[in-house]
């Protein structure tokens, strides 16, 4: 079953201006991912955020993670046009290799 | 970074043809690949675990008998969409993981496969 959630959001924003996505998911985690996916291709893979941490920094990204509350933040800082891709965050459980997918969030970052 | 193919990129086919899916990992062995399907602005649904050398697991709902997966070597994976419909037209991704990068799957470009 799919774990990770987050509200499927279509975030539009300025150039320069800051991107921030959540993630929702229900049950005890190894580790939490993100992704980024361009239209119609494959999926690439932005960071991994393991359920010990709570922060972590990757260039422009910042992830945060909440195992209390069961959430993570994605945080795309001075955004670019590049950026416009779809978002997914995709959890990972101890003892298996199978990930679980949220919905994604869409940003448009207009030039 | 390690790279996953994915053969043929887009694919269209008649109702009732089957369609084969080719998964590579191209400078790793993986013995353990996964199979995704999309859907359009949907998100990406785990089908099946491909394991090198034995049967694939599938997920709840998927049909084994139509979604054929064999993984015969350890940089090769396999989907076959057997007796395809309309209803199976979607975004295939396979997924690779890398024994030597713990946790991290890497992503093939997809297939857009489209039955008429």
């Amino acid at each position: 079953s799919q774990q990770g959630e987050e509200d499927p959001q279509a975030l539009s924003i300025q150039e320069g201006e800051n991107a921030t996505m959540n993630c929702s998911y229900k049950t005890s985690i190894n580790n939490l991912q993100w992704y980024r996916q361009n239209s119609g291709r494959g999926l690439v893979h932005l960071i991994l955020i393991r359920s010990n941490e709570r922060e972590k920094h990757s260039g422009r990204l910042r992830v945060t993670l909440d195992t209390s509350k069961k959430s993570s933040s994605l945080l795309i800082t001075a955004s670019r046009a590049a950026d416009t891709a779809s978002y997914f965050c995709a959890t990972a459980f101890y003892g298996n290799n199978r990930l679980a997918f949220g919905k994604g969030n869409q940003v448009v970052v207009i030039p | 970074g390690a790279v996953v193919s994915q053969h043929p990129s887009w694919v269209i086919c008649k109702s009732g043809t089957s369609v084969k899916i080719e998964c590579r990992s191209l400078d790793f062995q993986a013995t353990t690949m996964f199979w995704y399907r999309q859907f359009p602005k949907q998100s990406l649904m785990l089908m099946a675990t491909s394991n090198e050398g034995s049967k694939a697991t599938y997920e709840q709902g998927v049909e084994k008998d139509k979604f054929l997966i064999n993984h015969a070597s350890l940089t090769l994976s396999t989907l076959t969409v057997t007796s395809a419909h309309p209803e199976d037209s979607s975004f295939y991704i396979c997924s690779a993981r890398d024994p030597a990068q713990n946790y991290e799957q890497y992503f093939g470009p997809g297939t857009r496969l489209t039955v008429t």
